[in-house]
Formats: structure tokens, C-alpha cells, sequence
């Protein structure tokens, strides 16, 4: 069963502190990878995407890294702010179609004063 | 361009009533997906349109639901009766030809 698993379920951290979200996954055949931002009382927010033959991808403090031949991904997230307060789902897309995108249950992170 | 919009924000409504969300795109994105998202179960796909058609409604919890797209510029998802199982947040998104997801910012269901 195609499945994506994150860890930690939820974290909290210091701001100014870095920290790495994990991903998981068993969707084969792999097409791409997400991370999306997800702000209370809004919508995921797109923050990479990442194909197969990507291992690293950065957007300004944020930074994913792909191996996927052990099927895991990581989302760094560097000198955190309090706006990086937010859950971040990782997100599967395998060979089988658009729609079948597979969801991870998220990390919820809150970066403290 | 506002991004998809999607009304009403939140909805509170009485078991066996009926509810209708809708959904404007991104102009110009040809894929249009309906989600459901609660604290159990995480993002589920509802059901996902491609040009206007839908393609895989099986997502679609039950004869309840319902979703049309008449044209390339509004969707609605209609919930019919409605049940306190179904409260939710549901979202709409839409991705043009390089699948990037863009999503609205939900509609808070409440069946009481």
C-alpha cells in the first residue's frame, strides 16, 4: 500500500534554532515529491517540489533533501522564525495518475519565543 | 491573481440540511481537485476534475455528495443531506500544466 509517514508528529523549538522534519514513503513507481506550508485556518502552501533525480532544493531558510533509493526526504528549516509556525505535509506523487497524489498526516511545528 | 477563492468560509448547519461550497480556480489551471481534511485522517481526495470532466470521483464518500464543474471558472461540491460526520474543512485546488498545487484557504464545515 502506497503510504507516507512523517516524523516527528509534532515539535517545538526555540526560535532562531534549525531543525529537520522527516519524511517517509512506499509509493513506487515515484514521480515527485512536495512539501507544503500549512498555516492555521489556511490552505497548503507549495514550498518544493522534487523529482527523482533531485537531492537538494532550497527555498530561502528552507531546504529539502530527496534520496530516493531509501525513500526518504527531509524538510531543514534554518534560524527558524515565529512565523515558521505552521504544519508541513509531505506529499507523494507516483506514476498512476495526477489525483493520486499520497498525503502525509503532517508535522506540527511551533517555534517559540 | 487572487489565487483560488472559495465561499463560504465557514458554514454552520443543521443535520439533514443542505450545503453547497464552491470553488473559483486559478484562471487558466485545467486541473481542479476537491479535498477534505480533518485532524483523524489528514488531507483525503474527494474528487478531481481534468478540463471540466471528472476523472476519479472515487473519493467521493457517498451518494450524498455531489460536484459539478459547468465551466473552467467555478466548481461546487454539494452535500445532500448533511451529517455531523461531515464536518471538515474542505478545500479546493488547482494546478495548471506543471502540477503545482495551489490551494484555497477552505471552507470550516459544521453539521450540528
Amino acid at each position: 500500500k502506497n503510504q507516507v509517514e512523517q516524523s516527528p508528529q509534532s515539535l517545538i523549538i526555540l526560535e532562531g534554532k534549525n531543525c529537520t522534519l522527516q519524511c517517509n514513503y512506499t509509493v513506487s513507481p515515484f514521480s515527485n515529491l512536495r512539501w507544503y506550508k500549512q498555516d492555521t485556518g489556511r490552505g497548503p502552501v507549495s514550498l518544493t517540489i522534487m523529482t527523482f533525480s533531485e537531492n537538494t532544493k532550497s527555498n530561502g531558510r528552507y531546504t529539502a533533501t530527496l534520496d530516493a533509493d531509501t525513500k526518504q526526504s527531509s524538510l531543514h528549516i534554518t534560524a527558524s522564525q515565529l512565523s515558521d509556525s505552521a504544519s508541513y505535509i509531505c506529499v507523494v506523487r507516483g506514476n498512476t495518475g495526477f489525483q493520486k497524489l499520497v498525503f502525509g498526516t503532517g508535522t506540527r511545528l511551533l517555534v517559540s519565543p | 491573481d487572487a489565487g483560488v477563492i472559495q465561499s463560504p468560509r465557514h458554514e454552520v448547519t443543521e443535520m439533514g440540511q443542505e450545503v453547497t461550497l464552491r470553488c473559483k480556480p486559478i484562471s487558466g489551471h485545467n486541473s481542479l481537485f476537491w479535498y477534505r481534511q480533518t485532524m483523524m485522517r489528514g488531507l483525503e481526495l474527494l474528487i478531481y476534475f481534468n478540463n471540466n470532466v471528472p476523472i476519479d470521483d472515487s473519493g467521493m464518500p457517498e451518494d450524498r455528495f455531489s460536484a459539478k464543474m459547468p465551466n473552467a471558472s467555478f466548481s461546487t461540491l454539494k452535500i445532500q443531506p448533511s451529517e455531523p460526520r461531515d464536518s471538515a474543512v474542505y478545500f479546493c485546488a488547482s494546478a495548471g500544466a506543471n502540477e503545482k498545487l495551489f490551494f484555497g484557504s477552505g471552507t470550516q464545515l459544521s453539521v450540528l
